[in-house]
């Protein structure tokens, strides 16, 4: 079955401090890859898409992330994070050819400390 | 501001009372959602109207009902519901695969409690 798996639920991290969040994937085709941002209290919000090309993508606020087909893997990046990233993040990926529907992760909910 | 709109932003709600979700959008896109948000659960997608076909997750309970008269607008009717589907409901739009887009743009979604 295609699934999306973000393996940590909660993490925190300082500010400044580098970030990265871990995003797996299972499909049989390399499918369309997403991260998106959610606020308290707001819907979701489109931080970067991977269709095919480049394996590093770069997105909105400072984040990037990176495609890893021998790990299944698209984990987000920042370099510095803000207080103002504290959020919720998820993962999402559609299969190529096979409608429009996206499958979620459960979400990383990342604090950051003064 | 997305382009896509939801109302009411909150709201509260008896078990015996009828209520409809409303979202609006302005994008253009051909496809639209519904998904369901509970604390400590992944996104649940409820319904999706695409180029006016319907598809459904058969877990939904029918006491959910969707309604889409356009492609601008998507509703969601709510009769005899209960405590666990006290939820944030989110709306998202999109284009269908063949127009080449394929990320959705969310609305910011109606936070419901049954009580």
């Amino acid at each position: 079955a295609q699934s999306v798996t973000q393996p940590d639920i909660h993490i925190t991290v300082s500010e400044g401090a580098s970030l990265e969040l871990r995003c797996n994937y299972s499909y049989g085709a390399t499918p369309y890859l997403f991260w998106y941002v959610q606020s308290p209290g707001q819907g979701l919000q489109l931080l970067l898409k991977y269709f095919s090309g480049d394996t590093l993508v770069q997105g909105i606020k400072g984040f990037e992330a990176e495609f890893k087909r021998s790990q299944s893997s698209f984990n987000l990046r920042k370099p510095s994070v803000h207080w103002s990233d504290a959020a919720e993040y998820f993962c999402a990926a559609r299969a190529p050819n096979a409608g429009n529907m996206l499958t979620f992760g459960g979400g990383t909910r990342l604090m950051v400390k003064p | 501001e997305t382009g896509v709109t939801q109302t009411p932003r909150h709201l509260v709600m008896g078990m015996t009372n009828k209520k409809s979700l409303k979202c609006e959008q302005h994008l253009g896109h051909n496809a639209m959602y519904w998904y369901k948000q509970s604390a400590k659960k992944p996104l649940e997608l409820m319904f999706v109207y695409s180029l006016e076909e319907r598809v459904e997750n058969n877990s939904v309970p029918s006491r959910f009902s969707p309604e889409c008269p356009n492609s601008s607008h998507l509703f969601l009717h709510l009769h005899t519901l209960q405590p666990e589907d006290s939820a944030l409901y989110l709306c998202a739009s999109s284009h269908t695969p063949a127009r080449g887009t394929y990320g959705y743009t969310f609305g910011s979604g109606t936070r419901l409690t049954v009580v």
